[in-house]
């Protein structure tokens, strides 16, 4: 079965340090992988999905067929930056998105 | 184009009482997907629709949930009756044919007591 790995729940950084969300997936074809964000009190919205290959708000993600993995990074964090991020993998043209567990990211001061 | 609009934002209710939750996807959009949100879970797929027609239902948990799509601008997720273990956030997201991003609702935070 399709399955998303996220094994950080809480990831805590300073500002200005570098961040690594981890993310693995389980899928033997050709997978998409997304990362959605989540900010307090808003709703979840697409960061960056790994056939545009951009970065976005700095943030960048690798996709590694070899280790299936797919972490976001961002080499300098910014207090907006704490929100909910999510890793998402779709298997199919017509499938929905699987969803990790989700890691907390919190940025301090 | 407001998004993706989900009612009630929030809903507290008692133990055994039935609770719908509505969703209006974007217009255009043909998937519709209800997900539902906890610390202990994450976001799990419940149920998703393609032009109306429920397409796997296999992570609705019970038969207390029970989910609608009547038309392309609406959709119901009905649990009846309510259990505290169903307190979550749900979220509706909708998605524009199949190469496209979902969507998501607000979210409805629902409240079991």
């Amino acid at each position: 079965a399709q399955r998303v790995t996220q094994p950080e729940k809480l990831l805590s950084v300073f500002k200005g340090a570098p961040v690594e969300l981890k993310c693995n997936y389980s899928y033997s074809g050709s997978p998409e992988l997304f990362w959605y964000v989540q900010y307090s009190r808003q709703r979840l919205q697409l960061l960056l999905r790994h056939i545009s290959r951009e970065s976005i708000k700095g943030f960048t993600a690798d996709l590694n067929k070899g280790e299936t993995s797919f972490h976001l990074k961002k080499p300098f964090a910014q207090e907006e930056d704490s929100a909910m991020y999510y890793c998402a993998l779709k298997t199919g043209g017509n499938t929905p998105l699987v969803f990790g567990k989700g890691t907390r990211l919190s940025v301090i001061a | 184009d407001a998004g993706v609009i989900q009612s009630p934002r929030h809903e507290v209710t008692e133990m055994g009482q039935e609770v719908t939750l509505r969703c209006k996807p974007i217009s255009g959009h043909d998937y519709l997907f209800w997900y539902r949100q906890t610390m202990m879970r994450g976001l799990e797929l419940l149920i998703y629709f393609n032009n109306n027609v429920p397409i796997d239902d296999s992570g609705m948990p019970e038969d207390r949930f029970s989910a609608k799509m009547p038309n392309a601008s609406f959709s119901t997720l009905k649990i009846q009756p309510s259990e505290p273990r169903d307190s979550a956030v749900y979220f509706c997201a909708s998605r524009q044919g199949t190469i496209y991003e979902q969507y998501f609702g607000p979210g409805t935070r629902l409240t079991v007591t």
